[in-house]
């Protein structure tokens, strides 16, 4: 149980475009679902909170109106990188919490801005 | 502010004992996590700590003394498939989010 998916699981784009990203808890509800970004060889930092229905919380340094985010229920939420530039370029990872302790990570998704 | 130090690299040979230190400095504590990452892979738990003392766990081991802000992750008998990034977590009261360490990249030789 507890599996979080990603979606796509890497991405090519050139830059100026926009790419979506969907995270989506597979059996369970998602009360609240977290983005992070990664960097190589770094850890990840939080981008944002979003908790279903309402606007997501981002983090201090984060542009909000770059990275949007839509968390429209409690199985699915999905950031969109919009203008995309070569600096975007990370590994884009969700997770998923019922509200309980633990929060369950997807797959990653990784985005190459060309 | 907030601040999780983690050292960035450790070698350590198939079958010892590794502990792995985490410090923190965070407004308000919440309990503290460990993760494995392995490379181009999502974090994976490991353990979950939040009163003093030590968890544990198969070969797992995870330590916290909240006074010292201080936590280490032990691991014994080790692999070579535990050659990893080993990232520590806390989070803040009142909030589900999590802070990440510095992340430690352990490499495990024969």
């Amino acid at each position: 149980g507890a599996v979080v998916s990603q979606h796509p699981s890497w991405v090519i784009c050139k830059s100026g475009t926009s790419v979506k990203i969907e995270c989506r808890s597979l059996d369970f509800q998602a009360t609240t679902m977290f983005w992070y970004r990664q960097f190589p060889k770094q850890s990840l930092m939080l981008m944002a909170t979003s908790n279903e229905g309402s606007k997501a919380t981002y983090e201090q340094g984060v542009e909000k109106d770059k990275f949007l985010i839509n968390h429209a229920s409690l199985t699915l939420s999905t950031l969109t990188v919009t203008s995309a530039h070569p600096e975007d370029s990370s590994f884009y990872i969700c997770s998923a919490s019922t509200g309980y302790y633990e929060q369950y990570f997807g797959p990653g998704t990784r985005l190459t801005v060309t | 502010g907030q601040n999780i130090d983690q050292p960035t690299e450790m070698t350590a040979t198939e079958g010892a004992i590794v502990q792995i230190n985490c410090t923190y400095q965070t407004s308000g504590f919440n309990g503290l996590f460990w993760y494995q990452q392995h490379a181009g892979e999502a974090p994976t738990f490991l353990s979950y700590n939040v009163l003093d003392g030590l968890e544990e766990k198969g070969r797992f081991s995870s330590f916290l003394s909240r006074s010292k802000g201080y936590s280490y992750l032990l691991l014994k008998e080790l692999q070579m498939k535990d050659s990893a990034s080993y990232l520590c977590a806390v989070r803040n009261t009142g909030f589900q989010k999590l802070v990440f360490g510095t992340g430690t990249r352990l490499l495990v030789s024969p």
